[in-house]
């Protein structure tokens, strides 16, 4: 069956540091990979997406993520985080069965 | 566009009762999803509409129904309510099979 792992559970940083988040899925065809976010109170918004091409895709607000095939996985990434982007991150595939299947969330504080 | 919009926002019920839940997804929207969403859990694939045929079932009992009519609006009902119903009871809609999946904001169930 296909799962998304989402390994980092809670996540605690400070303005500035860098970010990675990851995340790795079991499917051995063609998937679509997205990465959602959901603010404190706000519902869930995409925050980027791949489907093919350039592995390394970017997305709102400075995240971006690579598709690594050979590792099965799509890691988030930014640079220098902000108070702002406190918030849960799902990791999401897609695959030919058309259904999403989600990853258990990552909650990420970040401390002014 | 209006985005995915979800009636009622907040429900309290109580054990055995039944309630019934419901969606408006994107105009032009045909397939619709159902979650549940619950704290360490993620979101969990309830199922999917298309173009009013369930496309695709989670791992959810048949407590747990839902339908869609001809102008894409989706319900769910879910009967025998239990304590552990309570969650948060996301829909999302896309246009087509792999395209994007936009969020509505949820409805929050509790059941006391």
């Amino acid at each position: 069956a296909q799962s998304v792992s989402q390994h980092n559970h809670h996540v605690i940083l400070s303005e500035a540091a860098s970010l990675e988040l990851g995340c790795n899925y079991s499917y051995g065809g063609t998937v679509n990979l997205f990465w959602y976010v959901q603010y404190p109170g706000q519902h869930l918004q995409l925050l980027l997406k791949y489907f093919s091409g350039d592995p390394l895709v970017k997305g709102i607000k400075g995240f971006e993520a690579e598709f690594i095939k050979s590792k099965f996985s799509f890691n988030l990434r930014k640079p220098s985080v902000q108070w702002s982007d406190t918030a849960e991150y799902f990791c999401a595939v897609n695959a030919r069965t058309y259904k999403y299947i989600f990853g258990t969330g990552t909650r990420l504080k970040v401390l002014a | 566009k209006a985005g995915v919009t979800q009636t009622p926002r907040y429900l309290i019920k109580t054990r055995g009762q039944q309630v019934t839940l419901s969606c408006s997804p994107i105009s032009g929207h045909r397939s619709v999803s159902w979650y549940q969403q619950t704290p360490g859990q993620g979101l969990q694939f309830l199922f999917e509409y298309f173009s009013e045929t369930q496309r695709n079932k989670g791992n959810f009992p048949g407590r747990f129904s839902g339908r869609q009519f001809s102008n894409s609006r989706s319900e769910m009902n879910v009967s025998t309510l239990e304590l552990g119903d309570s969650a948060l009871y996301l829909c999302a809609s896309k246009e087509g099979a792999e395209d994007t999946q936009y969020f509505g904001p949820g409805t929050r169930l509790t059941v006391l």
